[in-house]
């Protein structure tokens, strides 16, 4: 199994600050030209959303503070200037191999 | 609007079954691989079980097979998990959600979520 590991786990960021998330896999998740990592993000109680997908594409209404970037195995979220509504869980995610994998989560909150 | 909505969780002994429900709108569900995630009470989220979109090729986590049967009625538009033998360590919210046309990709969008808690 591809195994991803995210850091930190947890991310205390001062509001307007930026905040930067690493995903790491064991397997390169390059497949004929395309890399399927994918962030979603998760606030208490509710349901997972998807931020970006193939590594650096926006989901629709995701807003421009957020961006990813990396190839091979090592990935990178970055939100530019955190707001109170980014607090909650990151997970990076790959579709690539079997069985997809999730990282294991960093948590963000608001210093 | 794409949307996702699960049912048929609940409170089941072990040993016991249950058959999740979800009801996809908004989109051509026939074209799309479709998928149950699972997240136990404060940990994170782990891929269940997939399907394709006429539903002949399914896929189960080692965790599940044999236990689990993913299915899809793509006249009801609904996507469907059969959950049998069920231990307590499958107690969890299981999601649906959407894949691509293709096998890889990630997932968006997904569902509320429907709990199974798996108790005597």
């Amino acid at each position: 199994d591809a195994v991803m590991t995210q850091s930190p786990l947890s991310l205390p960021v001062t509001l307007g600050q930026p905040a930067s998330i690493s995903c790491r896999s064991t397997q390169s998740l390059e497949h004929s030209g395309n890399t399927y990592l994918n962030w979603y993000h998760q606030r208490p109680g509710q349901s997972p959303r998807r931020l970006i997908y193939k590594v650096s594409n926006r989901d629709s209404g995701v807003p421009d503070r957020f961006s990813g970037s990396g190839s091979g195995t090592d990935f990178t979220l970055k939100i530019s200037r955190v707001e109170a509504e980014d607090v909650g869980v990151y997970y990076c995610m790959q579709g690539t191999h079997y069985p997809y994998t999730f990282g294991q989560g960093t948590k963000l909150e608001i210093k | 609007e794409v949307q996702l909505v699960e049912s048929g969780g609940g409170l089941v002994q072990p040993g016991g079954s249950l058959r999740l429900s979800c009801a996809a709108s908004g989109f051509s569900f026939s074209n799309y691989w479709m998928h149950w995630v699972r997240q136990a009470p404060g940990t994170g989220l782990v891929w269940v079980s997939r399907i394709n979109g006429d539903g002949s090729t399914t896929t189960h986590a080692d965790s599940v097979k044999g236990r689990f049967t993913i299915s899809r009625d793509n006249a009801k538009n609904t996507l469907y998990l059969q959950v049998n033998s069920l231990r307590t360590e499958d107690t969890a919210v299981y999601y649906c959600t959407r894949g691509s046309t293709t096998v890889w990709g990630g997932f968006d969008p997904w569902g509320q979520g429907t709990l199974v808690t798996v108790s005597s």
